[in-house]
């Protein structure tokens, strides 16, 4: 069965700075990767997706994320973060072809300090 | 509007009282699933259902049970509640080829068990 490594359990950053958030995956085949977010008191929103062609993925509010195959690395970066993006963020993987069934990382918690 | 439709957003019952919380999605969604979300632990999958009378455990689906008669509704249920099923639960569905756009998530129900 395949397993989402968020190695950053808590992030704190001040207003502006950039942002990377870790993920590895471990799983043999083709996988659909995403990172959601969890703003305080709501429920989870896909902030971006990853299927295949450009590694490099654009998402809203300014994130973005690398697929490196071999690296089974799918992180989330942000070059100047803001208050607003304090929340929880979890990553995820589906293989493909599979059950269509997600797989959660344990979730970083961000804070950005104004 | 698309959305999952979860009921009640917060509950506190006692031991053993037998309870259900609802989720419904109105976009016709094959796959849904059932998730626990608890500090430190992320996302956990309780069951999931690929599809109206299939359904399957996830990772932690003791004390629960989940049933598919319709497409639309997955209520998930707690005969006998206890005070470690304490936690935040989100239903989630997905298209069937959606495993590749990602699932909708419902706001959550907050459950608490005294």
């Amino acid at each position: 069965a395949q397993s989402v490594s968020q190695h950053n359990h808590h992030v704190i950053l001040s207003e502006a700075a950039s942002l990377e958030l870790g993920c590895n995956y471990s799983y043999g085949g083709t996988v659909n990767l995403f990172w959601y977010v969890q703003y305080p008191g709501q429920h989870l929103q896909l902030l971006l997706k990853y299927f295949s062609g450009d590694p490099l993925v654009k998402g809203i509010k300014g994130f973005e994320a690398e697929f490196i195959k071999s690296k089974f690395s799918f992180n989330l970066r942000k070059p100047s973060v803001q208050w607003s993006d304090t929340a929880e963020y979890f990553c995820a993987v589906i293989p493909s072809g599979g059950s269509y069934i997600p797989t959660f990382g344990r979730g970083t918690s961000l804070i950005v300090h104004p | 509007e698309a959305q999952v439709t979860q009921n009640p957003r917060y509950l506190i019952t006692v031991t053993g009282k037998k309870l259900t919380v609802t989720c419904s999605q109105n976009m016709n969604h094959e796959y849904m699933s059932w998730y626990r979300q608890d500090p430190g632990l992320g996302l956990r999958q309780i069951y999931y259902s690929m599809n109206v009378e299939v359904t399957d455990k996830g990772d932690v689906p003791e004390g629960y049970k989940v049933s598919r008669k319709e497409k639309r509704n997955f209520p998930l249920i707690l005969e006998s509640p206890s005070p470690n099923q304490t936690s935040l639960y989100f239903c989630a569905s997905s298209s069937q080829r959606g495993g590749g756009y990602g699932y909708t998530f419902g706001s959550g129900t907050r459950l608490t068990v005294v």
